[in-house]
């Protein structure tokens, strides 16, 4: 049983379009949750993070938005680039450091100029 | 920032033989990592925690005895995949987070094993 979804195996945007990746979790305990960025062959770079506490968290043109409720998350870019193009994963984790990171099965972000 | 090495990045060896992979925290003491499997196209799947000192604990459907892992000091943890199949080609990845990190869980740049 996935207990990070990602529903959208890809998404297309026209460059400096917004882009809109979601992610929806089952496991209430879930208190950490984190977008990375892969590239084929390489380990995924974290992008930006928010803790249960909040509902929002914003980092230059990436911003993450909780609905706790709804079990549901969303990463943002505006304006999306070219570059931006890769597998973004959401990722989950409950309690402290010691915890492993539950992750997504990633969504494809192509961005065309 | 938080550096993870991980090495090899890529390995191709034998059916049979047996692979050891390599996680090391560069600037930061880990007492634990973290080891994931990548199947092409799929998710990042947790495949077992790694504590320094004392055993690691093994998710679900991974097979202890195949994937061995040590954690000897706070910053190395190494994965050996024994007598390797070609079904063990995949995508290797280990992460740590560092203690007081107000971001994510910092991960190696991972290991291509490919098993002929």
């Amino acid at each position: 049983d996935q207990q990070v979804k990602q529903n959208s195996p890809s998404l297309s945007v026209q460059e400096g379009r917004i882009s809109i990746l979601n992610c929806d979790y089952t496991n209430s305990m879930f208190d950490y949750f984190l977008w990375y960025k892969k590239y084929p062959a390489e380990g995924p770079t974290f992008l930006i993070s928010i803790s249960s506490i909040k509902d929002k968290n914003e980092d230059g043109r990436f911003t993450v938005f909780l609905n706790k409720s709804a079990k549901h998350l969303s990463l943002h870019i505006v304006p999306s680039q070219p570059g931006d193009s890769a597998v973004y994963f959401c990722a989950a984790s409950a309690g402290q450091a010691g915890t492993a990171l539950i992750f997504g099965k990633g969504t494809t972000l192509s961005v065309s100029s | 920032g938080a550096v993870v090495s991980q090495h090899p990045s890529r390995v191709i060896c034998k059916s049979g033989t047996s692979v050891k992979i390599e996680c090391r925290s560069l600037d930061f003491q880990a007492t634990t990592m973290f080891w994931y499997r990548q199947f092409p196209k799929k998710s990042l799947m947790l495949m077992a925690t790694s504590n320094e000192g004392s055993k690691a604990t093994y998710e679900q459907g991974v097979e202890k005895d195949k994937f061995l892992i040590n954690h000897a000091s706070l910053t190395l943890s190494t994965l050996t995949v024994t007598s390797a199949h070609p079904e063990d080609s995949s995508f290797y990845i280990c992460s740590a987070r560092p203690q007081g990190a107000s971001g994510g869980y910092t991960f190696g740049s991972g290991t291509r094993l490919t098993v002929v």
